[in-house]
């Protein structure tokens, strides 16, 4: 089946650093999406990526969506406390105009360091 | 709250009881998604369903798992005879019409079931 690799697995940063994270597949996804979970929630999306060469914004983070359509990376700059949590990316065979459902990658924890 | 809602939010069960978690989608959304999460793991897909329609349940066990979204009312996630290897998390996700601005799977605070 479909996988979705993502690296690091874990990562241990100082207040203020920036952060980057990516994520590879062996297989096609024509959407890309990024999300961040809280321990005890629900996974909350960050941003999503419908284009392959898309680069997108949403404040401190920034995403990509790789020109090969098998992957995607996400920045996050200047970190702060409240990005302590776990990233997921996740991937769709459908365009911005099907539904399906989703695969996942095993996730990133961010863990900033006082 | 206009977001996905679901309920209970903890769930305990013995061994051989059913477990029903109920999931209602933000408004103005007709697409469920049901997803499952192991400890330390990502979600996996286990079914999308619109308004009285299974659309794929490929990543359903193929035993004591159904699920179903009413004309009326919640969708429902129902799993019979429970085992240990039950005992996960399981997030509900709703989105809009494809090709809609609001396509993006937006996920629910999630139901944790512990099976004793």
């Amino acid at each position: 089946g479909q996988q979705l690799n993502q690296s690091p697995q874990s990562m241990f940063i100082q207040e203020g650093e920036d952060v980057s994270m990516n994520c590879t597949s062996s297989s096609i996804f024509n959407t890309w999406l990024w999300y961040k979970q809280d321990p005890g929630e629900g996974p909350v999306l960050l941003i999503a990526l419908y284009k392959a060469g898309e680069l997108t914004s949403n404040g401190r983070l920034t995403a990509q969506f790789g020109i090969t359509r098998k992957d995607s990376f996400l920045n996050i700059s200047a970190s702060i406390p409240s990005d302590v949590g776990i990233y997921f990316c996740a991937g769709s065979i459908h365009s911005g105009g099907g539904a399906d459902g989703l695969t996942f990658g095993k996730g990133t924890h961010l863990i900033i360091q006082p | 709250n206009a977001g996905v809602m679901q309920n209970p939010r903890h769930l305990v069960r013995r061994r051989g009881q059913e477990a029903r978690l109920r999931c209602s989608p933000m408004k103005g959304h007709s697409h469920v998604y049901w997803y499952r999460q192991l400890p330390e793991e990502g979600l996996k897909f286990m079914v999308y369903l619109q308004k009285e329609n299974i659309i794929d349940e490929s990543g359903m066990p193929k035993e004591r798992f159904s699920a179903e979204f009413p004309k009326e009312g919640p969708s429902i996630l129902r799993i019979q005879q429970v085992v240990r290897g039950d005992s996960a998390a399981y997030f509900c996700a709703s989105s809009g019409e494809p090709g809609h601005p609001t396509y993006e799977q937006y996920f629910g605070p999630g139901t944790r079931l512990t099976v004793t």
